[in-house]
């Protein structure tokens, strides 16, 4: 079945750390994007890529990385530069052509600072 | 640019009543317009949209929709709720570009 995973579903990270967060994608579709969830906010958008090799910033990129090196994967850091890291992180993508019938969604990994 | 307000950051409910998750958009372009819901510790799982023509879209586990554009809204129905509805919901907008705003999100808790 095609669809988006997102791997650790768990993941603590120590203060100073950088962590990656895997997001993996068959869907075959070109643009992906990372959201972040706390509680009573929705989602706001860290980062997008339209393509390969290709990405931007969203409303919240600072302390957070990302690469697109292929189309099936879309990993995001999480740098130390990152004050309040813990959250929900949530990878999605869409269809291409700049028409967005709507995201497919993984299911999330949990970050918690300890 | 674009915003979404729901209305209700929570909705109880009892069992097999009906119920109305509210909705409100701006923009001042066309816009396509979504419901997810979310269950605990899950993503989210695209409910319905709307893209153009009828303005009553229907969509998964008995869920309906009316656009209103006079009034900018997108409100979100059901007949008659079960348990296994209690979970969030996000209303998002988008003008079929590579973005798409989301809502803060409406807890819906359906009682025994």
């Amino acid at each position: 079945d095609g669809g988006i995973t997102q791997s650790p579903k768990y993941l603590f990270r120590k203060e100073g750390q950088n962590v990656t967060l895997s997001c993996e994608q068959n869907l075959n579709h070109d643009a992906m994007y990372w959201y972040r969830q706390d509680p009573g906010q929705g989602l706001r958008l860290i980062y997008y890529s339209q393509i390969v090799n290709d990405f931007q910033k969203g409303d919240i990129a600072e302390g957070y990385s990302v690469s697109r090196e292929k189309k099936e994967s879309f990993p995001l850091t999480v740098t130390s530069a990152q004050k309040n890291p813990t959250a929900f992180y949530l990878c999605a993508s869409s269809n291409p052509q700049g028409l967005n019938y709507g995201y497919t969604f993984g299911s999330g990994t949990r970050l918690t600072v300890v | 640019a674009q915003s979404v307000t729901q209305l209700d950051s929570q909705v109880p409910v009892f069992e097999e009543a009906p119920v109305e998750l509210r909705c409100n958009y701006s923009s001042s372009v066309s816009v396509y317009l979504f419901w997810y819901v979310q269950y605990p510790n899950q993503g989210l799982q695209l409910l319905l949209k709307y893209l153009s023509g009828s303005t009553l879209v229907k969509g998964i586990n008995g869920f309906e929709a009316e656009f209103n554009k006079s009034q900018t809204s997108f409100h979100l129905r059901k007949p008659s709720v079960h348990i296994s509805d209690t979970a969030e919901y996000f209303c998002a907008v988008s003008t079929g570009g590579f973005k798409t705003i989301f809502g803060a999100g409406t807890r819906l808790f359906v009682k025994a």
